[in-house]
């Protein structure tokens, strides 16, 4: 039983479209992420929301805009897609912080997303 | 604002050889430390944490990790490393007072030769 679940895993879009990609996490968790990794592996927080109330959100245009459902959700819209969007998103999601301690992050399997 | 550096992009080693992998975060406050591997196409997996306690911290696969405060590190050691060991490996640091937010570093990419 996948913990995190993104979908799709592939997704290959003209430029200009828009689009957007799903994430569930059956942990019970509170808090969950967006993060966007490069080409160079380089990974950067995009959004965070804990109990459906947004907590980060850092410097993404505003085409990317995410939504939580419920606490077990987090999606994320992309319009007007652009060649730089090429990238692997991964969902994640966490404890948040108990007693000053964050318990790390447990990943989905990511979507790697390709704009031509 | 916070950052973490890891000074190896590019680490090969033989099987059996020994791992020490190094990251150095900045903040002078209270800090949550992490290892997370990516095995080639795959996500990322939580290798150890540190919280606070003994600075030496055991993880999965036979890997551990040594937190010296005085120098901002928390270096990634293996004794012995295996060819299925080959991944990428990010260093993350969650800064107490700093939000959710954890930051990664930009990765350290190892491949073990058979």
């Amino acid at each position: 039983d996948t913990a995190v679940s993104q979908t799709p895993k592939y997704l290959v879009t003209q430029m200009g479209n828009d689009k957007s990609i799903k994430c569930e996490q059956n942990l019970g968790h509170d808090t969950m992420y967006w993060y966007k990794q490069d080409s160079k592996k380089f990974l950067k927080i995009m959004f965070s929301y804990n109990n459906k109330e947004l907590i980060i959100n850092e410097t993404v245009p505003n085409r990317f805009s995410p939504k939580s459902p419920d606490k077990a959700h987090l999606n994320l819209h992309i319009n007007s897609l652009e060649l730089g969007d090429s990238a692997v998103y991964f969902c994640a999601s966490s404890l948040g912080r108990v007693a000053q301690r964050d318990y790390g992050y447990t990943f989905g399997s990511g979507t790697r997303l390709t704009v031509v | 604002a916070q950052s973490v550096s890891q000074h190896n992009h590019h680490v090969i080693l033989s099987e059996a050889a020994s791992l020490e992998l190094g990251c150095n975060y900045s903040y002078g406050g209270t800090v949550n430390l992490f290892w997370y591997v990516q095995y080639p196409g795959q996500h990322l997996q939580l290798l150890l944490k540190y919280f606070s306690g003994d600075p030496l911290v055991k993880g999965i696969k036979g890997f551990e990790a040594e937190f010296i405060k005085s120098k901002f590190s928390f270096n990634l050691r293996k004794p012995s490393v295996q060819w299925s060991d080959t991944a990428e490996y990010f260093c993350a640091v969650n800064t107490v007072g700093g939000g959710f937010k954890t930051i990664f570093g930009a990765g350290t990419r190892l491949f073990v030769k058979a």
